[in-house]
């Protein structure tokens, strides 16, 4: 079954260095989305991508960076981690181009940042 | 102004009673609207979307969109306790950028 799935589940790192989080999915689809998740916030949009190398900032997104150099993959960079960055990070694909308007979601990412 | 406002709740309804939940957005230029039920430490799950004026209803659960008003809502008809969830509005905005709400937590008791 085509899926979305995310890299790690759960990750505790320093401040200051470097992470990356995966997201793959394997439905082709063009859009996808990465969200934090904080207590009282819901999900706020950090990046978005509507395909190959396109990248976009949403309204979180100092901090964090990503690139796209191929369909299935997102994958979400904090170039120096903070505490504030501990959250729960969703990642998220759709194709309204084909009629996909409904986001699908990964398992999520727990960061710790210590 | 957020994108998309909620009302955080909680929202506490009787076993069997309709639980309305409401959402605003602020971009008239929305054409997709969804509500996701996301349950503690789980991803967010799809349960409606809505795309014109009106209402649609699926089981037990009835989507209600008016973009003159820019007000969309999701009512649950005879509530369980397994409803008790965070309920997450979403709207794609023009250019397909996906928003969300900051979720109303909903408590059924039993």
């Amino acid at each position: 079954d085509a899926e979305i799935t995310q890299s790690p589940r759960h990750k505790i790192t320093e401040t200051g260095r470097q992470v990356t989080l995966a997201c793959h999915q394997t439905w082709n689809h063009n859009n996808m989305f990465w969200y934090r998740q904080d207590l009282g916030h819901g999900l706020r949009l950090i990046h978005y991508s509507y395909g190959v190398q396109d990248t976009n900032k949403g309204e979180v997104s100092d901090g964090y960076s990503v690139s796209r150099s191929n369909t299935e993959d997102l994958p979400l960079t904090l170039e120096s981690a903070a505490s504030s960055q501990t959250s729960v990070y969703f990642c998220a694909s759709s194709d309204p181009g084909t009629g996909v308007t409904e986001a699908f979601f990964g398992q999520g990412t727990r960061l710790t940042v210590v | 102004q957020k994108e998309v406002e909620q009302n955080s709740g909680p929202l506490s309804v009787p076993e069997g009673a309709i639980a309305s939940l409401n959402c605003t957005y602020s971009d008239r230029g929305s054409q997709s609207f969804f509500w996701y039920r996301q349950y503690s430490g789980k991803s967010p799950e799809l349960i409606m979307s809505i795309y014109s004026n009106g209402d649609k209803e699926d089981g037990r659960f009835t989507a209600q969109l008016n973009k003159a008003s820019q007000y969309v809502s999701l009512l649950i008809r005879d509530s369980q306790p397994s409803d008790s969830a965070t309920y997450l509005c979403a709207v794609i905005q023009y250019g397909n950028k996906l928003v969300f709400g900051a979720g109303t937590i909903l408590r059924v008791k039993s």
